[in-house]
C-alpha cells in the first residue's frame, strides 16, 4: 500500500486560477515529517515547507498555503493565483521517527500545468 | 554560494560499462541520499550515508554501489549488473540522518547506448 498518496496525475488550470493539490499519507508513528517539494522541468527538486505532525496550524507563504488535518491524513497544498512559473511537478513526501532509512517516502507527484 | 552539484548533467553508458555519478555538496551536512526518479514515477531510495565512511542500503540497492570517503562526496557507481539503469538520478544532503529537510542537486540523466 502506498504510503504517500497524490491522487491527482496532471492538473491543468489557466492563470491566475487557485488550484489545490492533494496528499495522503499513511503511518503508525505518532512523530513524522511532511514535505512538499517543487520539481520544474530542469529537474532539480526545490524544497517547499517542511511540517512535523504536532503542528496542524496551517501555513501561508505568499502565494502558497498549505493544509494539515491529521483526522483525514492529509496535507494539501494551494497555489492562489496560479502562474505560468508555477508550472512543475509536485512531490509531497513524508518521513516517519521509525523509519530506519531517515530517507523520504514520496508521492508519484501531481503535474500542474498552468496556461496563460 | 552554498548548494549541491551533480556531474555530468548527461551520461550514456554502453552495454557491460561501469559508469560513476558524483555528488558534491558544500553544506557541511552529514547525511547523504541518492535516488532514482523513472518517468511518471515519485523518487526511489538507493543508497545513504549517516557520515563518512558509513553507507547503507536503501530500497533499490542492486546493480549500484557507493563509496563515502570525504564528507563532501559521494560517488555513485552504476555497475553492468544493473540491467535497465536508463533513469534520472538525484543525490540529496540533510544536516542528519532522520526527519531533517533533504536539499537535492540538479540531477543526472542516465541513458544507455
Amino acid at each position: 500500500a502506498q504510503k504517500v498518496t497524490q491522487a491527482q496525475t496532471e492538473i491543468s488550470v489557466v492563470e491566475k486560477e487557485d488550484v489545490t493539490l492533494d496528499c495522503v499519507y499513511e503511518t503508525r508513528d505518532t512523530t513524522y515529517y511532511l514535505f512538499w517539494y517543487k520539481q520544474p522541468p530542469s529537474g532539480e527538486l526545490v524544497f517547499l515547507i517542511r511540517r512535523n505532525s504536532f503542528d496542524e496550524q496551517n501555513e501561508i507563504s505568499g502565494r502558497y498555503s498549505w493544509n494539515f488535518q491529521k483526522s483525514t491524513s492529509s496535507f494539501n497544498f494551494t497555489i492562489t493565483a496560479s502562474q505560468v512559473v508555477d508550472s512543475a511537478v509536485y512531490f509531497c513526501a513524508l518521513s516517519e521517527r521509525g523509519g530506519s532509512q531517515g530517507n523520504l517516502i514520496f508521492g508519484k507527484g501531481t503535474k500542474l500545468s498552468v496556461k496563460p | 554560494d552554498g548548494g549541491i552539484t551533480q556531474s555530468p548533467k548527461y551520461l550514456f553508458r554502453k552495454e557491460g560499462q561501469n559508469v560513476t555519478l558524483s555528488c558534491e555538496q558544500n553544506l557541511n551536512h552529514d547525511a547523504m541520499y541518492w535516488y532514482r526518479q523513472d518517468p511518471g514515477q515519485g523518487l526511489r531510495l538507493i543508497y545513504y550515508s549517516q557520515i563518512v565512511n558509513d553507507f547503507q542500503k536503501g530500497d533499490i540497492a542492486e546493480g549500484y554501489s557507493v563509496s563515502r570517503e570525504k564528507k563532501e562526496s559521494f560517488p555513485l557507481t552504476v555497475t553492468s549488473a544493473q540491467k535497465n539503469p536508463t533513469a534520472f538520478y538525484l543525490c540529496a544532503s540533510s544536516i542528519v540522518l532522520y526527519q531533517e529537510t533533504q536539499y537535492f542537486g540538479p540531477g543526472t540523466r542516465l541513458l544507455v547506448l
